[in-house]
Formats: C-alpha cells, sequence, structure tokens
C-alpha cells in the first residue's frame, strides 16, 4: 500500500506569494492532519479534515487554509507568506479521527521556503 | 493548553548503553500518548503507543515505554542501544477532544557512536 504523498517535496516562494501544498493519504484513510515543523517551534498542529470538513484547528493566523476533497486528498493554503512560515509542512492521515486503535501516518513534508 | 516537555534536547551515548527519554505533558482528562522516531533523512514514524491498559508498552525495535498517570510521564527506554538508533524521538499527546491532533514536543535528539 502507497504512504502518504506530499506535492511538491520542495518550494521556495516570495514574501507577499500565496502557495498550496497538496496530500494525497494513504487509500482509505479518511483522515487528513497538518503539522508546520521549525527548528524553533517544532512541530504545531495546523488543522484535522475529516469527510470534507474541518474538525479542528490549531493556533494559526487565518492566512492558513485548507480542504479536503471527496477522494480524501486534502489542500491548504498559505496566503500573503512571510519569512516566518519558512518551515517543513508535513501531513499525516490516519484510517479514523478516533478510535483505541487509530494511529497517523506521516509524509515525507513539503519543505517551504520564503525569501 | 496542553504542553509536552522532552527533558532532554541531545542525548549522546555508546553503542550497549542504556537509554532513557523523559517526557512529562500537561493536561488532565484522558490521554492518549505516542513516541515518535526521525531517522536522518526519512518520514516521522511511530515507534509505540498507548491508549489504555498496561501501563508499559511495547513498540518497534526494542522500545519500550511506560506511563506514570501520577506523574503525567510517559518516557521511553531501551535497554541497549545500536548505532542504528541514531534518530530524532519525539513525544506526542493527544488529548480525548482533539480528534486526531497532535501535540508534540520539542523532540530529542539521539547519537550513538559505535
Amino acid at each position: 500500500k502507497a504512504g502518504v504523498t506530499q506535492t511538491p517535496r520542495y518550494l521556495i516562494k516570495t514574501r507577499g506569494q500565496q502557495v498550496t501544498l497538496s496530500c494525497s493519504p494513504i487509500s482509505g484513510h479518511r483522515s487528513v492532519s497538518w503539522y508546520q515543523q521549525t527548528p524553533g517551534q517544532g512541530l504545531q498542529f495546523l488543522f484535522e479534515y475529516f469527510s470534507e470538513t474541518q474538525r479542528n484547528k490549531g493556533n494559526f493566523p487565518g492566512r492558513f487554509s485548507g480542504r479536503q476533497f471527496s477522494n480524501s486528498r486534502s489542500e491548504m493554503n498559505v496566503s500573503t507568506l512571510e519569512l516566518g512560515d519558512s518551515a517543513l509542512y508535513l501531513c499525516a492521515s490516519s484510517l479514523h479521527r478516533r478510535t483505541d486503535t487509530y494511529e497517523q501516518y506521516f509524509g515525507p513534508g513539503t519543505r517551504l521556503t520564503v525569501t | 493548553a496542553q504542553s509536552v516537555s522532552q527533558h532532554n534536547h541531545h542525548v549522546i551515548l555508546s553503542e550497549a548503553a542504556s537509554l532513557e527519554l523523559g517526557c512529562n505533558y500537561s493536561y488532565g482528562g484522558t490521554v492518549n500518548l505516542f513516541w515518535y522516531v526521525q531517522y536522518p533523512g526519512q518520514h516521522l514514524q511511530l515507534l509505540l503507543k498507548y491508549f489504555s491498559g498496561d501501563p508499559l508498552v511495547k513498540g518497534i525495535k526494542g522500545f519500550e515505554a511506560e506511563f506514570i498517570k501520577s506523574k503525567f510521564s510517559f518516557n521511553l527506554r531501551k535497554p541497549s542501544v545500536q548505532w542504528s538508533d541514531t534518530a530524532e524521538y519525539f513525544c506526542a499527546v493527544n488529548a480525548e477532544q482533539a480528534g486526531t491532533a497532535l501535540i508534540f514536543g520539542k523532540g530529542t535528539t539521539l547519537s550513538v557512536s559505535s
């Protein structure tokens, strides 16, 4: 079974631009979560989608948004990029939202550099 | 707000030494607990998890962790480390009302010399 895939793997953008990152979960997984990883703040939860609905959101400004499609693929968008948005963006998928046995599988991430 | 603290930022060990990485969390309700590992150049992968039951859980590659509820701790252990255990280790907590959202610690870099 293929793992979580994220595209693109690397991206360089300029301040003020906007960017869209894509995540394809493991086949059959319905929950997709996004995380931002930086050296200073570590791994921080952005949001979770399940059945095309945002179920939970972390403490990030409204410039960060996302969506999930009917095939469970997800995209996240960052508008008006700032230098501080440079990070590794990780996507994780899980079969269920939260049961006694759920676990999240992480993708390789998209490395975003804002100049 | 929930938080996770990992006590050691960087641990350096020789092969065959024993390992214990500390993890404490702040949340008073029911939690699920996880340890993830990130080997150089690889994805985050799950080492072990605790949901309920026996507080001593065993994971892959000989790792285990003990949940001590009274101390809000979930320390990771391995009796004898190998050079291949060199990686970054993350403790994570999922709170009951948070869906699948994980709160991660800042991570501990483990360097094992052969």
